[in-house]
């Protein structure tokens, strides 16, 4: 079963709106990520949270993380039809140390 | 440009085939992965290297297998294909063992 669950499954806003996506996990983690695939290209890394850190800031993106809850969240701020795209979250499990996509998140921002 | 590269980047071969998919690292990255992508199964770990050693082992098939040379490139070697091993496959790079990821183009494989 996948370490890394997203919710929603798809998620559609109007440009300006801010999207808010989850991610659930079930073991102790070393850090999580977020990465953005548009379709049928390569997942671009956005950002990197360590499981010591609980809120991370880049540019739009705010990421959360809640040891917890075993959980994290990632918004986007003002989207952009660009924001498009499918994300996934990745989990750094402290027992393997290999990295563990969810199945993601499919974004559509309409213009 | 995340700075792996990936060759072919298309491929079409007949079930029973054998390929080999090529990956160059960015440059300073010692950490090579592959994944393999499909709709039903989503974006799957294969494996890792790290300075040429095998470092983590995901889903492998025993009908791939990898390696990493002494210049950092890997590849993925595919044999006995099926056609359920028709997928985009990725690889990704990182300058540590465990770190963010760049990932290349990917290679769209199609078994007939």
């Amino acid at each position: 079963s996948q370490q890394g669950e997203e919710d929603p499954q798809a998620l559609s806003i109007q440009e300006g709106e801010n999207a808010t996506m989850n991610c659930s996990y079930k073991t102790s983690i070393n850090n999580l990520q977020w990465y953005r695939q548009n379709s049928g290209r390569g997942l671009v890394h956005l950002i990197l949270i360590r499981s010591n850190e609980r809120e991370k800031h880049s540019g739009r993106l705010r990421v959360t993380l809640d040891t917890s809850k075993k959980s994290s969240s990632l918004l986007i701020t003002a989207s952009r039809a660009a924001d498009t795209a499918s994300y996934f979250c990745a989990t750094d499990a402290e027992a393997n140390s290999k990295l563990t996509f969810g199945k993601g998140i499919t974004l559509s921002v309409r213009p | 440009d995340s700075g792996v590269t990936q060759t072919p980047k298309h491929l079409i071969t007949a079930t029973g085939q054998r390929v080999t998919l090529r990956c160059s690292p960015r440059s300073g990255d010692l950490s090579v992965y592959w994944y393999q992508q499909s709709l039903d199964q989503g974006l799957q770990f294969l494996i890792q290297y790290y300075n040429g050693e095998e470092r983590a082992k995901g889903n492998i098939l025993e009908r791939f297998s990898a390696q990493q040379f002494p210049d950092l490139h890997s590849e993925l070697n595919l044999s006995s294909l099926e056609l359920g091993d028709s997928a985009l496959y990725f690889c990704a790079s990182s300058v540590g063992k465990v770190s963010e990821q760049y990932f290349g183009p990917g290679t769209r494989l199609t078994v007939t």
